[in-house]
């Protein structure tokens, strides 16, 4: 079945350096969304790409899907305190459209 | 607004018992529903998910079970719980193919 591996599964950052997670599908992907699951929280969606090679930004955050569907990540400049969490990477499609598979999570710990 | 709600938010269970756990969608029709494990506050692993009223489709073979018996509501169960049960439960929905998945808040079981 599809597999989505994710890494590093933690990464632990001064506030004001930089934070990038990888995702990689054994299959080609339909769509790939990123949540972010603060401690004790439940997971909360923060964006989804589609198309080959997009590339979307909030804020600090940028998100790229690669040009064949099949890996992603997420970048975060500057750190800051509030980015503590654990980021999901999620993979849609690869046999099933209904089926949206989870990466292990990068847990991100920010020292002030 | 959709909203969603599951409960309840910790469970602490005898080896043995059972368990029923109900997550209630509103403000939307025909929802696509999943239950979600996550242990060790890590990977969320995909239990069973639905599509519809009575279809459940079950994603790892165990001694847990789901059921959708009305469209916004759905219920995972066990007859005999298993110390390998423990761990956080996630309900989730989504309007279809390709969008976002919102999260309930989920339950904490703890099976002693």
């Amino acid at each position: 079945g599809q597999q989505v591996m994710q890494i590093p599964q933690y990464q632990h950052v001064q506030e004001g350096e930089d934070f990038t997670t990888y995702c990689n599908s054994s299959t080609t992907l339909s769509n790939i969304q990123w949540y972010k699951q603060r401690p004790g929280g439940h997971p909360v969606f923060l964006i989804q790409l589609v198309k080959s090679g997009e590339v979307k930004k909030q804020k600090r955050l940028t998100f790229q899907f690669g040009e064949a569907k099949k890996n992603s990540s997420l970048h975060i400049t500057a750190t800051q305190t509030t980015d503590v969490g654990t980021y999901f990477c999620a993979g849609g499609g690869g046999g099933s459209n209904y089926k949206l598979t989870f990466g292990k999570g990068t847990l991100l710990t920010v020292n002030p | 607004s959709q909203t969603i709600h599951q409960w309840p938010a910790t469970l602490v269970q005898p080896v043995g018992s059972p368990l029923s756990l109900e997550c209630t969608v509103e403000g939307t029709s025909n929802p696509n529903l999943y239950w979600y494990r996550q242990a060790a506050g890590r990977g969320l692993q995909l239990l069973f998910y639905s599509v519809g009223i009575g279809q459940i489709s079950s994603e790892v073979p165990q001694n847990l079970s789901a059921s959708r018996p009305q469209d916004r509501q759905f219920i995972l169960s066990s007859k005999k719980l298993l110390l390998s049960d423990s761990g956080f439960y996630l309900c989730a929905w989504r309007t279809g193919q390709n969008s976002p998945l919102h999260f309930g808040n989920g339950t904490r079981l703890t099976v002693t």
